[in-house]
């Protein structure tokens, strides 16, 4: 059971281009979000996903897209990079709105923009 | 919305120390609680729950008593060690069907040391 598998673990790009974070999880799980990690800041949301075709905006949305064609996978786009968005990117999932449920997080990827 | 205020870290503690992170929290609803731990280089791990109040969770040590009247959710262990040097969060959840979509919020972190 892989459980939230993100892809790369690490990535550098230079500013303005553009690039997706993969994940993908084998749980059937129903929601799926997208977190950036950064120092003193702690956990801050992106987007979120509470099913196939449906997401919304989280705490810090600018700058990224998201969509959700199928269950298994919640893509992160990075529409043109700026050194503001280093950071490390987490994926985690949980399988309903039930408060009874936790959370399964993905490694993460750490993106350097120069 | 859901907000938690957890004790400002580093935590720094000598192996076999009793450990204590203050955690304390604001929600929509009857939430559950949640630690999570995050060692160096890693993702966010579940180390225990509690779904209602006077629930206790536990799993590798620690300890929590979910407090209602106090809303409180601290994190407890006898003895610590070396290995459980990591960044911990809480977290409340709140059964959200009846209050639209969610939206789960960390805080910063605990980040606990402890030296041999």
């Amino acid at each position: 059971n892989a459980g939230v598998t993100q892809t790369p673990k690490f990535q550098v790009l230079k500013t303005g281009q553009s690039m997706t974070l993969q994940c993908a999880q084998d749980m059937n799980h129903e929601y799926m979000s997208w977190y950036r990690q950064d120092p003193g800041m702690g956990l801050r949301l992106i987007h979120y996903s509470v099913g196939a075709g449906i997401t919304d905006q989280g705490e810090v949305p600018n700058g990224y897209n998201v969509s959700r064609s199928t269950t298994e996978d919640f893509p992160l786009r990075l529409l043109s990079a700026a050194p503001s968005q280093t950071s490390v990117y987490f994926c985690a999932s949980t399988p309903d709105r039930g408060a009874n449920y936790g959370y399964t997080f993905g490694s993460g990827t750490r993106l350097t923009v120069v | 919305g859901n907000s938690v205020t957890q004790m400002e870290g580093p935590v720094t503690l000598s192996e076999e120390a009793f450990l204590t992170i203050n955690c304390t929290y604001t929600a929509t609803g009857y939430p559950s609680l949640f630690w999570y731990v995050q060692y160096p280089g890693e993702g966010l791990q579940l180390l225990l729950k509690a779904t209602k109040a006077d629930d206790k969770g536990s799993n590798k040590g620690f300890e929590a008593i979910y407090r209602k009247e106090t809303t409180s959710f601290h994190l407890e262990k006898g003895s610590v060690q070396v290995s459980d040097s990591a960044v911990y969060f809480c977290a409340p959840r709140a059964d959200i069907s009846n209050f639209g979509n969610e939206k789960l919020t960390f805080g910063t972190g605990t980040r606990l040391t402890i030296i041999p």
